[in-house]
């Protein structure tokens, strides 16, 4: 079967550090992406993970754990134009994206 | 470099009839996946086409197909509205390749088609 779970909203406050979460049980997998999704509009790409280990790039970090099925996304300095919903997304290895629910994040002044 | 663009952008349908949705994928891809997005939910995967061919099909009633065209381009079709068909379509192009090698190719997502049934 497959599974995501992440949390549904999370709210920080501008300047800070937010991390999402993510856990999965996915079968055939072979990475994991995190889309970006602002209200009305497409998903973007923002960062894959294929291997264990830290992604950085710019302001965003995304890690990932294949042994323990959990990947998260760091969000550091926060601005208000990152109020977003952020997609935690198992790919298999046929190709096909499984998108959890989204998490629901609100930017502060 | 034209990104992935959908038409039309919105469209209102009643119960029972007929929709088609278009999509043409970004320069250089080959395959293109459609996902059906429900409001506060994530994209779920109806299928993906590649050489004219569907690859791989999500949990979609048989009411919902598709077709690829020779230059990549794609359509959803959906029969027989229902109200639950009622979303956001959204269209991904990627660079996908035999099956061996898929997974790691990054799709891009094209503005959507919203799509209200009455």
């Amino acid at each position: 079967g497959q599974n995501i779970d992440q949390p549904t909203e999370m709210t920080a406050t501008e300047g800070a550090i937010v991390q999402i979460n993510c856990t999965y049980q996915t079968s055939g997998f072979n990475g994991l992406f995190w889309y970006q999704q602002h209200a009305g509009e497409a998903p973007t790409f923002l960062s894959y993970n294929v291997l264990d280990g830290l992604e950085e790039k710019g302001r965003f970090s995304s890690f990932l754990s294949r042994s323990k099925g959990y990947s998260y996304l760091l969000l550091k300095e926060l601005q208000m134009k990152d109020s977003a919903s952020y997609l935690c997304a198992p790919s298999s290895n046929t190709g096909k994206l499984i998108f959890g629910q989204g998490t629901t994040l609100q930017v502060k002044p | 470099d034209a990104g992935v663009t959908q038409s039309p952008t919105h469209l209102i349908k009643t119960r029972g009839q007929q929709v088609t949705l278009r999509c043409s994928p970004k320069s250089g891809h080959d395959t293109v996946s459609w996902y059906q997005q429900a409001l506060g939910q994530g994209p779920q995967f109806i299928f993906q086409y590649y050489e004219e061919e569907e690859r791989q099909r999500g949990n979609f009633p048989d009411r919902f197909s598709g077709h690829q065209f020779p230059n990549y381009s794609s359509e959803l079709n959906v029969n027989a509205l229902l109200l639950g068909d009622s979303a956001l379509y959204l269209c991904a192009s990627s660079l996908f390749g035999p099956l061996e090698t898929s997974g790691n190719e990054t799709q891009y997502f094209g503005p959507g088609t919203r799509l209200l049934v009455l």
